[in-house]
């Protein structure tokens, strides 16, 4: 596609959901990024991979997050048992070499 | 890890006045990135700086990055209302690239007629 894209934009769900949420890389690009940004910050690098391979996963926040990439193009974010301080917005951003390139974001709010 | 620190957080700004937007790493910056975040919308990518005392300019914005390489700054010209938004600098904290980027809390511009 012409943009990175993800889905849904907006995810409002109830305390201890699960909740995926996906992103769909510009085509051919081999790098793919999650980070989160609580308002008023700059966005928090998550995990990344190159192709389908998970390069590293340092920043996701506990074991009740988790990524995969299994084709080596779109990308799923999963959270398990959700809690309120999980509520931001989740970005993923692709790149082929030096630039990465953001999608518009999945607003997550967990009541 | 790197930190960097954006100054000042907010700027209000008269339209056709000119600005500059700063950001100072704790660490050697290996690769630093310009972006321009609007409400709704994802982050849009304005440049990238790698060397010492590069700069590089897009229409009226114009980004520097010192010869230690710690710091970078961000000028726009005669501001317009388009320039409005919240302008973020984030930083490579690899020596190789494509790697995961630190991002400074951003500075929210605002444009005033």
């Amino acid at each position: 596609g012409a943009g990175v894209s993800q889905s849904p934009r907006y995810k409002v769900t109830k305390r201890g959901q699960d909740v995926a949420l996906r992103c769909d890389p510009i085509s051919g690009h081999v790098s793919l990024y999650w980070y989160r940004q609580a308002l008023g910050q700059g966005p928090e690098f998550l995990t990344y991979f190159n192709y389908e391979a998970q390069q590293d996963k340092s920043g996701l926040p506990n074991d009740r997050f988790s990524a995969e990439r299994p084709e080596g193009s779109i990308s799923t974010l999963t959270i398990q048992r959700t809690e309120q301080r999980d509520s931001a917005m989740y970005r993923c951003a692709s790149s082929s070499r030096d630039t990465q390139y953001f999608g518009p974001g999945t607003r997550l709010t967990v009541l | 890890s790197q930190e960097l620190e954006q100054s000042p957080q907010s700027l209000i700004v008269q339209e056709g006045k000119n600005l500059t937007i700063n950001c100072t790493s704790s660490k050697t910056l290996y690769g630093l990135y310009w972006y321009k975040q609007k409400y709704g919308e994802g982050l849009i990518f304005l440049m990238m700086l790698q060397k010492g005392g590069e700069e590089k300019s897009h229409e009226k914005i114009t980004a520097k990055l010192d010869e230690k390489k710690q710091q970078s700054s961000l000028h726009i010209t005669a501001s317009q209302p388009s320039h409005a938004g919240i302008y973020l600098c984030g930083a490579d904290e690899a020596n190789f690239g494509n790697e995961k980027l630190t991002f400074g809390t951003g500075t929210r511009l605002t444009i005033i007629p």
